[in-house]
This record gives C-alpha cells, sequence and structure tokens, in this order.
C-alpha cells in the first residue's frame, strides 16, 4: 500500500485565496483525520470522519475552514478566505476502526505545507 | 480536558547511549497510547502502540511502558544511533467512545556520532 498520500506538498497563496488540500486514505481505513501543525501549538486535531461521515469537528478553527469526504477514498480540506495565521502544516492520517492490539493505530500521511502571504 | 506534556523538549546524546523519553498525561482514562516519530519536513512515522490493557510494547531496540494510574510512558531506545535523531512525540487516545489523539509537542533527540 502506498501509504497515506496527501497534494500538494507546498502550498503558497496569496491571503484572501481559496486554498484547497487533498488527502487519500489508506485503503480499507473507515476513519480519516485531518490535523494541523504549529510551533506555538503543536499537533491539533480538526476534524475527523467515519465512514464519509463527519463526527467531530469541534477543532475546525473557524467557519472559513470546511471538510468534505465525498467518498471513501478522497477528502478534501478547504479554507476560504485564507489568512497568514493559517500558514501550517496539513497533515492527514486513517485509521481502521474496532478494537484489538493494532486498531485505531493512526498512520499520518506527509503533510502540506501551507504559506499564505 | 486531557493534557500531554513531554520532557525534555530536547535531549542530545552520543551514539551508543541507551535513552529514555518520557511522555505524562493528565487523563488517566486513556484508550490507548501512540509513540510517533517526525523527521524534519515529513510526516509522523508510528512506532508503537500500547492499549490501556497492556503495560509494554516493544519493536526491535524500542520499549515503550505504560503507566495509566500515574499517568505515564516511557519511549526506552536501546543502543542509540544517529539515524534516531529525529523528533519523538507521543500521544493519547481519551476513550473508546473517541477518536481524538491528543499529542504532547515532542522531544527532539539528536543522537552524536
Amino acid at each position: 500500500d502506498a501509504g497515506v498520500i496527501q497534494s500538494p506538498r507546498h502550498e503558497v497563496t496569496e491571503m484572501g485565496q481559496e486554498v484547497t488540500l487533498r488527502c487519500k486514505p489508506i485503503s480499507g481505513h473507515d476513519y480519516l483525520f485531518w490535523y494541523r501543525q504549529t510551533m506555538m501549538r503543536g499537533l491539533e486535531l480538526l476534524i475527523y470522519f467515519n465512514n464519509n461521515v463527519p463526527i467531530d469537528d469541534s477543532g475546525m478553527p473557524e467557519d472559513r475552514f470546511s471538510a468534505k469526504m465525498p467518498n471513501a477514498s478522497f477528502s478534501t480540506l478547504k479554507i476560504q478566505p485564507s489568512e497568514p495565521r493559517d500558514s501550517a502544516v496539513y497533515f492527514c492520517a486513517s485509521s481502521t476502526g474496532g478494537f484489538g492490539n493494532s486498531y485505531n493505530e493512526q498512520f499520518f500521511g506527509p503533510g502540506t505545507r501551507l504559506t499564505v502571504l | 480536558k486531557q493534557e500531554v506534556t513531554q520532557i525534555p523538549a530536547a535531549l542530545s546524546v552520543p551514539e551508543g547511549e541507551n535513552l529514555v523519553l518520557n511522555c505524562s498525561f493528565t487523563d488517566s482514562a486513556i484508550y490507548n497510547l501512540q509513540w510517533f516519530r517526525q523527521d524534519p519536513g515529513k510526516g509522523l512515522t508510528s512506532l508503537l502502540l500500547i492499549q490501556s490493557s497492556q503495560r509494554e510494547q516493544t519493536s526491535g531496540r524500542l520499549n515503550a511502558s505504560l503507566d495509566k494510574s500515574s499517568g505515564r510512558s516511557t519511549l526506552y531506545i536501546a543502543a542509540s544511533q544517529p539515524g534516531d535523531s529525529a523528533t519523538y512525540l507521543c500521544a493519547v487516545k481519551s476513550g473508546a467512545g473517541s477518536y481524538q489523539l491528543t499529542f504532547g509537542k515532542g522531544t527532539k533527540l539528536s543522537v552524536i556520532p
């Protein structure tokens, strides 16, 4: 398996522009997570999905952020309009549900480094 | 609210030394704890996952222990190598009904040849 795939790897945009980040989870994983990492706040969960349905979006910072998962193999995180304080590395992760020794282990993608000028 | 702390924030050791990284959490009602490695500019690589009913997990030169009652976990690295240099993060999953991981801010490890 190729692991969790994210695109683009780097994104530089100007304030006010729309930004769309993309994620393909590991095949067979029914949970998908979006995280944001900054020096100040570390890794924070933004939202997670189970079977394509958003379960907890309490970490989404503002209405400017939205996430969708139209099918089991694709998710997007959109920021509209973007602001300089949104600059961070955004990670997508996936896992299986259920119980057992290795269930719930989260596997991370390489991240998208977003810079908003 | 669960809080996860990792001390020290940075650690430098000579090659070959055994070392211990520490992780503490405020709410002992956890479901599992996961240790990750993050290389500069890269994503997170899962190293070990310990379920709340377990006391330790081993993988190669790595051994992670969990003391849920005291809110602590340690990651032991034997015979450290320069390739072990990275930031190590621990994360806890609180409760079977939630899939949210709460992360510490990590310990940046440098192994000097």
